[in-house]
């Protein structure tokens, strides 16, 4: 069964600091590894996702993410945060299965952006 | 504007009596799923579509009905809510391959008294 590890269910960060979320999953073959966006009452958007090829992936709004194989890791930077940035993040991985797509989602990391 | 709709937003009901939470997508995607947020436990998927009539359990359906009667709609039933379903409801439409990005709706906070 796969599951997905988010490190930190809050992390307070300073305007214009690095943010770092980190995600560890485990699976017993590559998945497909996404990070979504929560804003304060609103549904889940895309942020990236890892499919194949680069494994450096590159998202909205400045975001990127590392898929790391050899660490089974697929951690979320931006170099500089913005009070825009606060929200929670998700971090899911799927696999197609032949009764469907199964997406497991970690717990969620919420961001505070000091000023 | 492309989007998945839910209805209501928000409701408050008392243990016992039938519910049904609505979700629509206009984008004439294949697989829709509904999800259960809680805090410290991410979403966890409750059922999910792969096409019109074709339906199948996720983590946590017990409780859950749904149906897929039309492509673009994907109800969730509740026949006996009970307080432990107390939590934020999403519903989500995709393509359909695992590759692909769902797109959420706006959520239903339903509360079980």
């Amino acid at each position: 069964a796969q599951s997905v590890t988010q490190l930190g269910s809050h992390v307070s960060v300073s305007e214009g600091a690095l943010v770092l979320l980190r995600c560890n999953y485990s699976s017993s073959v590559p998945p497909y590894l996404f990070w979504y966006v929560q804003y304060p009452n609103q549904g889940l958007q895309l942020l990236l996702k890892y499919t194949t090829g680069a494994t450096l992936v590159k998202g909205i709004n400045g975001f990127e993410a590392e898929f790391k194989k050899s660490e089974t890791s697929f951690h979320l930077t931006k170099p500089s945060a913005h009070m825009s940035d606060a929200a929670e993040y998700f971090c899911a991985v799927t696999k197609t299965l032949a009764a469907g797509n199964k997406l497991t989602f970690g717990g969620g990391t919420r961001v505070l952006v000091k000023p | 504007e492309a989007q998945v709709t839910q209805n209501p937003r928000y409701l408050i009901t008392v243990t016992g009596k039938k519910l049904t939470v609505t979700c629509s997508q206009n984008m004439n995607h294949e697989y829709m799923s509904w999800y259960r947020q809680d805090p410290g436990l991410g979403l966890r998927q409750i059922y999910y579509s792969m096409n019109v009539e074709v339906t199948d359990k996720g983590d946590v359906p017990e409780g859950y009905k749904v149906s897929r009667k039309e492509k673009r709609n994907f109800p969730l039933i509740l026949e006996s809510p009970s307080p432990n379903q107390t939590s934020l409801y999403f519903c989500a439409s995709s393509l359909g391959k695992g590759r692909d990005e769902q797109y959420f709706g706006p959520g239903t906070r339903l509360t079980v008294t």
